[in-house]
């Protein structure tokens, strides 16, 4: 079974400023999906980006990028230009692009990190 | 589009009573949904993989009699908790992929039940 590992259970930015979360796995799969979630108070699930494994270029959405290390099994993801509304728990998770069941199809969710961004 | 309804957000039963919860894919059909718990402060946990017209797969540790899933519809799944208990607290979310082997899940929001 994949694993999916953030170390930092806490981040903490200044608006405008810089931060990177964390985010490892462990697979045997060699091709799969990477996702980072966003979760507000509200505990709504925001997908923020997605990465295909077979895809060398790292994915970008607006002020969120990733840095994709598949020989590390290594996901990070940097929040540019933080605003206030990036405060929530962010999840990374994995899915497998083949599986023998539907089940296999299911994101398998790290611990998430909690962001506080201050003013 | 992709839009994925929950239903109730919120509800409070008492210990011993069973509580329904209802998951709509509102503009999509959806042959298979995800139903996740997620204790406070924690990870989202995969409960199990809820199939249109077929018996639903549930995860190691999960209780099939606990939590009964029913997929009548290619847009309707449903979680019923029997015999609540207050460990079953906890905040209830299901998902769905606007097509099956998408590789983005659309989440509904989410339903906390508390069981007194």
């Amino acid at each position: 079974a994949q694993t999916v590992t953030q170390s930092q259970p806490e981040m903490s930015v200044q608006e405008a400023e810089t931060v990177t979360l964390s985010c490892t796995y462990d697979t045997s799969e060699s091709d799969y999906y990477l996702f980072w979630y966003k979760q507000p108070p509200s505990r709504q699930m925001i997908l923020v980006i997605r990465q295909e494994a077979y895809k060398q270029q790292n994915a970008t959405e607006n002020r969120f990028s990733v840095n994709f290390q598949k020989a590390a099994k290594s996901f990070s993801l940097k929040i540019s230009d933080s605003q206030l509304g990036d405060a929530a728990m962010y999840f990374c998770a994995y899915r497998s692009v083949y599986a023998h069941s539907n089940s296999g199809y299911a994101l398998n969710f790290g611990k998430g990190t909690s962001l506080l961004v201050t003013p | 589009g992709a839009v994925v309804s929950q239903h109730p957000s919120w509800v409070i039963c008492k210990s011993g009573t069973s509580v329904k919860i209802e998951c709509r894919s509102l503009d999509f059909q959806a042959t298979t949904m995800f139903w996740y718990r997620q204790f406070p402060k924690q990870s989202l946990m995969l409960m199990a993989t809820s199939n249109e017209g077929s018996k639903a797969t549930y995860e190691q540790g999960v209780e099939k009699d606990k939590f009964l899933i029913n997929h009548a519809s290619l847009t309707l799944s449903t979680l019923t908790v029997t015999s609540a208990h207050p460990e079953d607290s906890s905040f209830y979310i299901c998902s769905a992929p606007y097509r099956l082997g998408a590789n983005v899940l659309t989440f509904g929001a989410g339903s906390r039940l508390t069981v007194l």
